[in-house]
């Protein structure tokens, strides 16, 4: 089956400058990436996602890119802010029946 | 955009006894719909899988008899724990796939499970 590892585990920024977490996968046959944000005692949430036919895509402060030959994916935070201190998974997902997460990745934003 | 409504949000209860918590897709039909435990900073683990109308699929090591989940309807999943006890204690959270959109998918705010 299809196995995703994230790294880094923990990640600590300076207010205003960019992060980046970074996941691989394994099956090839994975054509869905999303990435959720998950804040303490709730649920995740969705805040971007990328289809195999897409290299790379943006929304505001937050991008994500894919390369399918290396089978990696990441993604990017700008301009951080206290706010996106959270915790942050990837997954992948072949056929949108199966998701498959990488261990999450503890975002602190220092102010 | 897709909501999923989780209930209760916590819940604690005595040994022995079974709970029950809900999962609701509010302003979309879930035909699918998937059950998570996490453990405190870890990542979701996968307990089961259910589609509508049929029984749930549930990964290695889950017991069925002991997490019973039934997908009654297109909007409500139900995951009960049956004579919890303490090691049951966890974040239980649900997750709906719908038919639009098919790929995505929308939690839950999870539950959080104390068994004394």
């Amino acid at each position: 089956g299809e196995n995703v590892e994230q790294h880094p585990s923990t990640l600590s920024v300076q207010e205003g400058d960019s992060a980046v977490i970074k996941c691989t996968y394994s099956d090839s046959a994975s054509n869905y990436f999303p990435w959720y944000k998950q804040e303490l005692g709730k649920g995740p949430q969705l805040i971007i996602d990328i289809r195999s036919n897409v290299g790379e895509k943006k929304d505001q402060r937050i991008a994500v890119t894919l390369n399918k030959t290396a089978k990696h994916f990441s993604l990017h935070i700008t301009e951080t802010q206290p706010e996106d201190s959270a915790v942050y998974f990837c997954a992948a997902s072949i056929t949108g029946n199966q998701f498959y997460f990488g261990t999450g990745t503890s975002l602190t934003v220092i102010p | 955009g897709a909501v999923v409504s989780q209930h209760p949000s916590r819940v604690i209860c005595k040994s022995g006894t079974s709970v029950k918590i809900e999962c609701r897709s509010l302003d979309f039909q879930a035909t699918t719909m998937f059950w998570y435990r996490q453990f405190p900073k870890q990542s979701l683990m996968l307990m089961a899988t259910s589609n509508e109308g049929s029984k749930a699929t549930y990964e290695q090591g889950v017991e069925k008899d002991k997490f019973l989940i039934n997908h009654a309807s297109l909007t409500l999943s139900t995951l009960t724990v049956t004579s919890a006890h303490p090691e049951d204690s966890s974040f239980y959270i649900c997750s709906a796939k719908g038919s639009l959109g098919a790929n995505v998918l929308t939690f839950g705010a999870g539950s959080r499970l104390t068994v004394l």
